[in-house]
């Protein structure tokens, strides 16, 4: 069963720092990776869907990348505002894509 | 719509009571998905629907789960005799593609169930 973990669960940072958001997966057969954001009280928001034939995505201050043989996956955040504080959630979608896996998130605080 | 809609979105209900949430997806998306998100975790998936037909059923927690989407676009998930363990945010997601993964799940805001 694929079991998707991510670190660290709470991350507190200055407004105008680079950050960077851990996602792992145990099973490497994946078809595609998506980070989104979810804000309280809110539904999910996509942000960057990775095919498992990419390695990166970007979209303006965010990138993420993905390295599917060892498992993981990086959201790449550039000078962060308060308004990117949130929860940041990593989803891996198997080959029959029916069974999204979610980590429980990071939860991100920008301080002004 | 533009996005997903959900209704309601909150919902409280005494225990042993039956609650229908509904979803409309985004109009033309083929795959439609439920989620149920517990607080402080991630969305743990429920079903997942291909049109009209529910190919997967393996997340529902129990019997007293039911979803239907009769005309391939709506979708209801019922719950039965509601319980407190089943008080979360459930949450509904459509995409485009027929399961191929070649396109983004779009969520909805949720129905927050509370279970009193």
């Amino acid at each position: 069963k694929q079991e998707v973990t991510q670190i660290p669960a709470a991350l507190s940072v200055p407004e105008g720092e680079n950050l960077v958001l851990n996602c792992s997966f145990t099973d490497s057969a994946i078809y595609n990776l998506q980070w989104f954001r979810q804000d309280p009280g809110k539904g999910l928001t996509s942000l960057l869907l990775i095919q498992s034939s990419q390695r990166e995505q970007t979209s303006g201050r965010l990138n993420a990348s993905l390295d599917k043989s060892s498992g993981r996956s990086t959201l790449y955040i550039a000078a962060s505002q308060p308004g990117d504080s949130a929860t940041y959630l990593c989803a891996v979608g198997p080959s029959n894509n029916n069974d999204m896996r979610f980590g429980a998130g990071t939860r991100l605080t920008v301080k002004p | 719509g533009a996005g997903v809609s959900q209704s309601p979105r909150y919902k409280v209900a005494k225990r042993g009571q039956d609650v229908a949430l509904r979803c409309d997806p985004i109009s033309g998306h083929v795959s439609l998905f439920w989620y149920q998100q517990a607080l402080g975790q991630g969305p743990e998936f429920l079903t997942y629907f291909q049109n009209e037909a529910q190919l997967d059923k393996s997340g529902l927690p129990s019997d007293r789960f039911f979803a239907e989407r009769p005309e391939g676009s709506v979708s209801t998930l019922k719950i039965q005799r509601t319980q407190q363990e089943d008080s979360a945010v459930y949450l509904c997601a459509s995409s485009l593609d027929g399961g191929g993964g070649d396109t983004e799940a779009f969520f909805g805001q949720g129905t927050r169930l509370t279970v009193v």
